[in-house]
């Protein structure tokens, strides 16, 4: 079964640091595809990257960057030089690509990322 | 354009009331999704369409009655629910939900729904 751990519950910067949110993961699948997504207090998910199983290259997009290492099921989630209008809770999630039909989006149990000005 | 729609943005209602939750989207995307969101949880899945028909159904109580009209549109019909039942409903779509369910899921603002 597959299951996305977020460990850090709540996380408090000031801004302008840099903050790391953790994502692990557990799959039996050597396909699949890994997501982060971010809700501000409006309520809306914001899709803010997808990245499968087969590609470990990091990725940067302005002050965002994601960390993938198969060799310990991570997907970690950097935002550089933190401001206040990222101040949301963040989820990392899962789907997998089984016997040719993929399964559910499985999301972990988010991190409230709040950024003090 | 990556837009979903959902109408209200809030709403209460009574034990005996019916009303209605919408959504649409006009992104051509072939699947849409309806989860339930309780506060401090992720979202928890109620229901699938796949080209307009229902594809997946958590176990969801007969109070809560999807309809996918067409393509681009997506109701949830409301009827005896509960105090419990009270949660941000959010409606999301993707370019499909078969073999490629990989696809992203985008999401609308949701419904803040208070039963009274």
């Amino acid at each position: 079964a597959q299951k996305v751990t977020q460990a850090q519950t709540e996380i408090s910067v000031v801004e302008k640091e840099d903050v790391t949110l953790d994502c692990v993961y557990e799959t039996r699948d050597t396909t699949y595809y890994l997501f982060w997504y971010k809700q501000p207090p409006s309520g809306e998910l914001v899709f803010l990257i997808r990245r499968n199983s087969f590609d470990e290259q990091n990725e940067i997009s302005g002050r965002y960057s994601w960390n993938f290492q198969k060799s310990t099921s991570s997907f970690n989630f950097t935002i550089t030089a933190s401001q206040v209008v990222d101040s949301a809770v963040y989820f990392c999630a899962l789907t997998e690509f089984s016997s040719g039909s993929a399964r559910q989006l499985t999301f972990g149990s988010g991190t409230q990322l709040t950024v003090l000005p | 354009d990556t837009e979903v729609t959902q109408t209200p943005k809030h709403l209460v209602m009574g034990m005996t009331n019916k009303k209605s939750l919408k959504c649409e989207q006009h992104m051509g995307h072939r699947a849409m999704y309806w989860y339930k969101q309780k506060a401090k949880k992720p979202p928890e899945l109620m229901f699938v369409y796949s080209y307009e028909k229902l594809s997946i159904n958590e176990s969801v109580p007969s109070r809560f009655s999807p309809e996918c009209p067409n393509s681009s549109l997506l109701n949830l019909h409301l009827h005896a629910l509960q105090p419990e039942d009270s949660a941000l409903y959010l409606c999301a779509s993707s370019q499909s939900a078969g073999a490629a369910r990989t696809d992203t899921q985008y999401f609308g603002p949701g419904t803040r729904l208070t039963v009274l």
